[in-house]
């Protein structure tokens, strides 16, 4: 049982454009949402983070928006670059210090 | 800002052998860490929590007997994957949080660790 869902394993997008990634959850007791950003043979680095209280969270060019009723997050970085071309992972928590991380989600950034 | 050793890097052992995977806090002490693994296109499985001078917790399916976890001071846990079989390769990350509790503002990395086991 999943409890957090990222549905795209994979998302091509152009330079300059926007990138949006997608996250849903089943657990109604999570409070907090982090997003992680993975490449290959390295642990992942976090981004960036919002807390159940907030419906939007910015930081530089990364945007995430939490939808509560919906049980569902999205990370927007806009403008995309090369440089972004990662694994995304959304994790939550809620309870505990345990973070349930998704699947995650593979972009590539086009020059 | 927070630093997480992770040692080795990649390793290789024998079917039946042992291997320990080091796991450091550099500039913080650590009470809690987390030992994750990750299967190729899979997300990172919780598989256990570690203690600093108690016992870790262990994940539901995770056999501690197999994955030894010893976390004996506040900048360092180890986890032993014992008698291992080429079912045990994979990557296995550890993670620390600087500013323990739930409220939290990201928890720290280590590089992980690729397992093959021959």
């Amino acid at each position: 049982d999943q409890q957090v869902k990222q549905n795209s394993p994979s998302l091509s997008v152009q330079e300059g454009r926007i990138s949006i990634l997608n996250c849903d959850y089943t657990n109604s007791m999570f409070d907090y949402f982090l997003w992680y950003k993975k490449y290959p043979a390295e642990g992942p680095t976090f981004l960036i983070s919002i807390s159940s209280i907030k419906d939007k969270n910015e930081d530089g060019r990364f945007t995430v928006f939490l939808n509560k009723s919906a049980k569902h997050l999205s990370l927007h970085i806009v403008p995309s670059q090369p440089g972004d071309s990662a694994v995304y992972f959304c994790a939550a928590q809620g309870g505990s210090e345990k973070l349930v991380f998704g699947k995650g989600t593979k972009l590539t950034v086009n020059p | 800002g927070a630093v997480v050793s992770q040692h080795p890097s990649w390793v290789i052992c024998k079917s039946g052998t042992s291997v320990k995977i080091e796991c450091r806090s550099l500039d913080f002490q650590a009470t809690t860490m987390f030992w994750y693994r990750q299967f190729p296109k899979q997300s990172l499985m919780l598989m256990a929590t570690s203690n600093e001078g108690s016992k870790a917790t262990y994940e539901q399916g995770v056999e501690k007997d197999k994955f030894l976890i010893n976390h004996a001071s506040l900048t360092l846990s180890t986890l032993t994957v014992t008698s291992a079989h080429p079912e045990d390769s994979s990557f296995y990350i550890c993670s620390a949080n600087k500013s323990p509790g739930r409220i939290n503002y990201g928890y720290t990395f280590g590089s992980g660790t690729r397992l093959t086991v021959v």
